[in-house]
């Protein structure tokens, strides 16, 4: 079954305590993507790839690193969070820049306290 | 720069067809997609326009006109399971083709 797999699904931290979301993706696609969804403010993206090891910052990506070592693995990492950094997160997947289909795990609901 | 505008909130009744608008603007336009969320969802694709003119899948269609920088979702038949966020969201070639997203239509269906 083609899918985009997150985890974890909900995760409650303390400031300042590393922590990383790991999403992989089972389609072979090249583009992947992070976004955080806050009320009232639509999906805003945090870091994409377009290919491994090709990475760069989308919209919102100050707090956060991402890297991709292959193919199918996109981890988030927040080295130091904090509690403007609760959301809920979402990892995406599409083929390329020919697709308007992304393909989206499940989500991360991230409490910061 | 790069933006899209949505209604922020529909309301409709439940048998009955509702349109959902999008206006981008957006530089090196490559296409226009719609998504639906429920709440505590993730984003699940319903369409995506390339090209001018009416796609349609079951009882949702949606319609793009690049000259218009303007598109829309039609819902047609609504059921109360279609009470959701809907996105439309643009791949443009100046953000790397990269998914620029609307802040999403919240469609509430009353019986």
């Amino acid at each position: 079954e083609a899918q985009v797999t997150q985890n974890p699904r909900y995760l409650i931290t303390v400031t300042g305590k590393k922590l990383t979301v790991t999403c992989s993706q089972n389609m072979n696609h090249e583009y992947m993507s992070w976004y955080r969804q806050d009320p009232g403010l639509g999906l805003r993206q945090i870091y994409y790839s377009m290919n491994v090891e090709v990475t760069d910052k989308g919209d919102v990506p100050e707090g956060y690193k991402v890297s991709r070592k292959e193919k199918r693995n996109f981890p988030l990492i927040l080295e130091s969070p904090s509690p403007n950094q609760t959301s809920l997160y979402f990892c995406a997947s599409s083929l390329g820049q020919g697709t308007g289909e992304a393909f989206f795990g499940q989500g991360t609901r991230l409490t910061v306290v | 720069g790069q933006s899209l505008e949505q209604p922020s909130e529909v309301t409709a009744v439940e048998g009955a067809i509702v349109q959902i608008n999008c206006t981008y603007q957006t530089s090196g336009f490559y296409g226009l997609s719609w998504y639906q969320q429920h709440d505590g969802g993730a984003p699940t694709f319903l369409s995506y326009n390339g090209l001018d003119g009416l796609e349609e899948t079951g009882r949702f269609s949606s319609f793009l006109s690049r000259s218009d920088s303007y598109g829309y979702l039609l819902l047609q038949e609504l059921q109360m399971k279609d009470s959701a966020s809907y996105f439309c969201a643009v791949r443009a070639a100046d953000s790397n083709y990269q998914l620029i997203w609307g802040a999403g239509t919240k469609l509430i269906i009353k019986p």
